[in-house]
């Protein structure tokens, strides 16, 4: 099914260790986003990729990477996690990097101890 | 940059009656302004959007309109049921920048 998949859904881990939340769409979309929500701040944008090899800082880069080898994937890592990353993190991607919908995945809740 | 504030945070309806959220946007510039409804446990998903050229759309039971000179634009929902139970986001943005989200509003429907 056309779509767009995150995993894992849920994850823990501690902080210093690094982590990797992975994103893949079908649609061949060639923007790719991703966001961090949290409670009183509604959504906000990390990075996002304009195409393959293509990405840029969105609102909060500090302390994530991401990469785009393929256009389908687009992992976001957490190169050492801290308890203020504690979040859930949505990706989306879209024909375009404003004024045009965006398709979100159901989400990762990550939890750092 | 846009701001975007979005009122009220919670609202609770009866069945059948008409919800309305509210958001107000900072740059005259903005020419898009989607909604997205998220469900418990999901993404959010796009459930109407509107171009600075309309002044309002509609679809079934939901309608956005849009007041570019007071720069702000609603949602309506009519005839509400308790599977419209969700938290309704706003978006704005112009060629070039990222949608900005409002905080969000959780609707709570009750039969």
């Amino acid at each position: 099914d056309a779509g767009i998949t995150q995993s894992p859904r849920y994850k823990i881990t501690e902080t210093g260790r690094q982590v990797t939340l992975m994103c893949h769409q079908t649609w061949s979309h060639s923007y790719m986003f991703w966001y961090r929500q949290d409670l009183g701040h509604g959504l906000r944008l990390i990075y996002y990729s304009a195409a393959a090899d293509i990405t840029d800082k969105g609102e909060v880069p500090d302390g994530y990477v991401v990469s785009r080898s393929k256009t389908e994937n687009f992992p976001l890592t957490l190169e050492s996690a801290t308890r203020s990353q504690t979040s859930v993190y949505f990706c989306a991607s879209s024909t375009g990097y404003s004024n045009q919908p965006q398709h979100f995945g159901d989400g990762t809740r990550l939890s750092i101890l | 940059g846009e701001n975007v504030e979005q009122h009220p945070s919670t609202l609770s309806v009866q069945e059948g009656d008409s919800a309305v959220i509210k958001c107000t946007y900072s740059d005259s510039a903005s020419n898009y302004f989607p909604w997205y409804k998220q469900e418990l446990g999901k993404g959010p998903q796009l459930i109407i959007d509107i171009r600075s050229n309309v002044g309002e759309k509609k679809d079934q039971r939901i309608a956005v309109t849009l007041n570019k000179t007071a720069k702000h634009f609603s949602l309506h929902i009519t005839e509400t049921q308790p599977e419209d139970s969700a938290v309704y986001f706003c978006a704005a943005s112009k060629a070039g920048t990222a949608l900005i989200f409002g905080k969000g509003t959780t609707l709570s429907v009750s039969s």
